[in-house]
């Protein structure tokens, strides 16, 4: 199957800084891109959509000023977690749909996630 | 929007018995139905999935059924071990050309027990 790659696979941060997560498709063109946000036993919680070279798309209730997304490449989105705080802290796991000549452009796949700990 | 109840949210089985997970799904327009494992830390992973065209799919010891009439699908795991142990999640979402979301449902916590 189809790899995406996330970093870091863990972060510890204070309060008021900014953590920035990464996503790369590693071998398609990935032209959507998704971020999740998944607590402890919980389903996993869309936060917002990325097409590449576009501004994404936020559900309802999740800040845009607070999490920046940018999908400045067909295989790169990164989540930035602006002015961090303890209740944002959680599991944040990006996905992506793409294609390539062995990739059908409906399945989607996931990162390894990150889980971010804010002091 | 779609909303996709899935049951149990726990399961335990023994060794080499069959696990199975039922999930429904509420827009009649929804065609795809993927299937995610996940295990503790780690992203979901995609394990099998199903289009509405298609009754069952099998892949070795998975299979996923699906009837679009009652607007519900399955997950069907048979002789189980203990690798098997994880979270499930089934999904559902309309194929268009875009960015189209997947909705997830809740999960089940699968325990295959020696």
């Amino acid at each position: 199957g189809a790899v995406v790659s996330q970093h870091p696979s863990r972060v510890i941060c204070k309060s008021g800084t900014s953590v920035k997560i990464e996503c790369r498709s590693l071998d398609f063109q990935a032209t959507t891109m998704f971020w999740y946000r998944q607590f402890p036993k919980k389903s996993l919680m869309l936060m917002a959509t990325s097409n590449e070279g576009s501004k994404a798309t936020y559900e309802q209730g999740v800040e845009k000023d607070k999490f920046l997304i940018n999908h400045a490449s067909l295989t790169l989105s990164t989540l930035t977690v602006t002015s961090a705080h303890p209740e944002d802290s959680s599991f944040y796991i990006c996905s992506a749909r793409g294609f390539s000549a062995t990739v059908p452009n409906e399945k989607l796949f996931f990162g390894s996630g990150t889980q971010l700990s804010v002091l | 929007g779609e909303n996709v109840e899935q049951h149990p949210s726990t399961l335990s089985v023994q060794e080499g018995d069959s696990a199975v997970i039922k999930c429904t799904y509420s827009d009649s327009a929804s065609n795809y139905f993927p299937w995610y494992k996940q295990e503790l830390g780690k992203g979901p992973q995609l394990i099998i999935d199903i289009r509405s065209n298609v009754g069952e799919k099998k892949d070795q010891r998975i299979a996923v059924t699906l009837n679009k009439t009652a607007k519900h699908f399955s997950l069907h795991i048979t002789e189980t071990q203990p690798e098997d142990s994880a979270v499930y999640f089934c999904a559902a979402t309309i194929l268009t050309g875009g960015g189209n979301k997947l909705t997830f449902g809740t999960g089940t916590q699968l325990k295959v027990e020696l």
